[in-house]
């Protein structure tokens, strides 16, 4: 479908791993990424992932890229309450413009 | 500080009365952009544009309108607004760096506009 697709509640208990995956749907996308939205803000860019990798890790954050099943996942090593947040990820689709978004996973972190 | 201004942040207006979103960016980017973001769907654009007086047709476009007379501002325009178009709006703003392009957005902190 046209659609990027990602489950949209995750809760985690403070000091777990979390892990928001993402099932994207241009084979040919070049760039994939990760934006995090904090109540009342905008969005930021966490991290991003180019099409010819596997795998990103930056310090908490490891992305895993499966271009065989366009699948994408963000993992957060020892969440923290501060990570509360809503998680999108992205698809770089068909030009520099082309930006197609999933509707976001909530995540709550609980102690 | 470099930053995507949007005002107002909160907006509540009725139908068919004109109303301006305007969005300014200070990192001198070349493409600036509007999405609209409701529950579900994710971020959906709506128009962008690549430069000075070039704008184009993002996914969703009807009922809106822009405008780039400046590299700096990206203003949006509802005409006539509509209770459908109650939603939070976001502006962005993104420049090309390296050969390959990736695109990373700058993101103002959103207006929420309700249309009554």
């Amino acid at each position: 479908g046209e659609d990027v697709e990602q489950s949209l509640f995750l809760s985690v208990r403070e000091g777990d791993s979390s892990v928001i995956n993402c099932t994207y749907t241009d084979s040919s996308s070049t760039y994939l990424y990760w934006y995090k939205q904090e109540p009342g803000a905008g969005l930021q860019l966490l991290t991003y992932i180019f099409s010819n990798m596997d795998m990103k890790q930056d310090q908490r954050l490891t992305v895993l890229l499966n271009k065989k099943d366009k699948h994408l996942s963000l993992r957060i090593a020892d969440t923290q309450t501060g990570d509360s947040a809503i998680y999108f990820c992205a698809e770089q689709r068909g030009g520099y413009n082309k930006l197609i978004f999933g509707a976001g996973t909530r995540l709550a972190v609980h102690p | 500080e470099a930053q995507v201004t949007q005002n107002p942040r909160y907006l509540i207006t009725v139908t068919g009365k004109k109303l301006t979103v305007t969005c300014s960016q200070n990192m001198n980017h070349e493409y600036m952009s509007w999405y609209r973001q409701d529950p579900g769907l994710g971020l959906r654009q709506i128009y962008y544009s690549m430069n000075v007086e070039v704008t184009d047709k993002g996914d969703v476009p009807e009922g809106y309108k822009v405008s780039r007379k400046e590299k700096r501002n990206f203003p949006l325009i509802l005409e006539s607004p509509s209770p459908n178009q109650t939603s939070l709006y976001f502006c962005a703003s993104s420049s090309p760096t390296g050969g390959a392009s990736k695109n990373i957005q700058y993101f103002g902190a959103g207006t929420r506009l309700s249309v009554l």
